[in-house]
């Protein structure tokens, strides 16, 4: 069974610190997405990475997929206070078949 | 506007009163599922759909029936709630099951 641990579960940091979130598994992924979801909503697409090294950036957001596919993690420059919400890696299988695989989350809370 | 719908959004029920909590999307998707997201366990989920006509089980299906009689609609049937099915509800589709999911906004269900 694939499995994806995210880690912290839970940050609380004042605005303009830097953090990253973490997102490991022990499978290899055929692609990693990130998904932000705040309170009261679904889960909205950030950002996908296929490639094994990939550096994706989203204005303040950098995401990278590790080389061996079998990680990715989430780096926040200079947090705002609209970066507060839950983030969600999930995981396409090594193949591009089968369901997403989900992390249990991460939740940010960006302190003003 | 594409989106996916759910409703509805707040429900408040007693053990063993059966409930439908309706999905709808626009945009033509195959593939269309159910999820329950809870503190700490991130999203599981319920049942899948690959087509009209196609279901099947996913994580957690004990205690739930689906069923996808027309391509944008694809309800979740609770027939005899209890309280451990308490929960946030998210009702997803996409092109693929592997690719972007749409979410819709959730559907917070208490069972007393």
């Amino acid at each position: 069974t694939q499995l994806l641990e995210q880690s912290p579960q839970f940050l609380s940091i004042q605005e303009g610190e830097n953090l990253t979130v973490y997102c490991n598994s022990s499978s290899v992924f055929s692609s990693l997405q990130w998904y932000r979801q705040e309170p009261g909503e679904g889960p909205v697409l950030l950002v996908t990475v296929v490639t094994g090294g990939e550096v994706k950036k989203l204005k303040r957001l950098t995401f990278q997929f590790g080389d061996a596919r079998k990680d990715s993690s989430l780096h926040i420059t200079a947090a705002q206070t609209g970066d507060t919400g839950l983030y969600l890696c999930a995981g396409a299988g090594s193949s591009n078949t089968g369901k997403l695989i989900f992390g249990q989350g991460t939740t940010l809370q960006v302190k003003p | 506007e594409a989106q996916v719908t759910q409703n509805p959004r707040y429900l408040i029920t007693v053990t063993g009163k059966k409930l439908t909590v309706t999905c709808s999307q626009n945009m033509n998707h195959e593939y269309m599922s159910w999820y329950r997201q809870d503190p700490g366990l991130g999203l599981r989920q319920i049942y899948y759909s690959m087509n009209v006509e196609v279901t099947d089980k996913g994580d957690v299906p004990e205690g739930y029936k689906v069923s996808r009689k027309e391509k944008r609609n694809f309800p979740l049937i609770l027939e005899s709630p209890s309280p451990n099915q308490t929960s946030l509800y998210f009702c997803a589709s996409s092109s693929a099951e592997w690719n972007e999911q749409f979410f819709g906004p959730g559907t917070r269900l208490t069972v007393l």
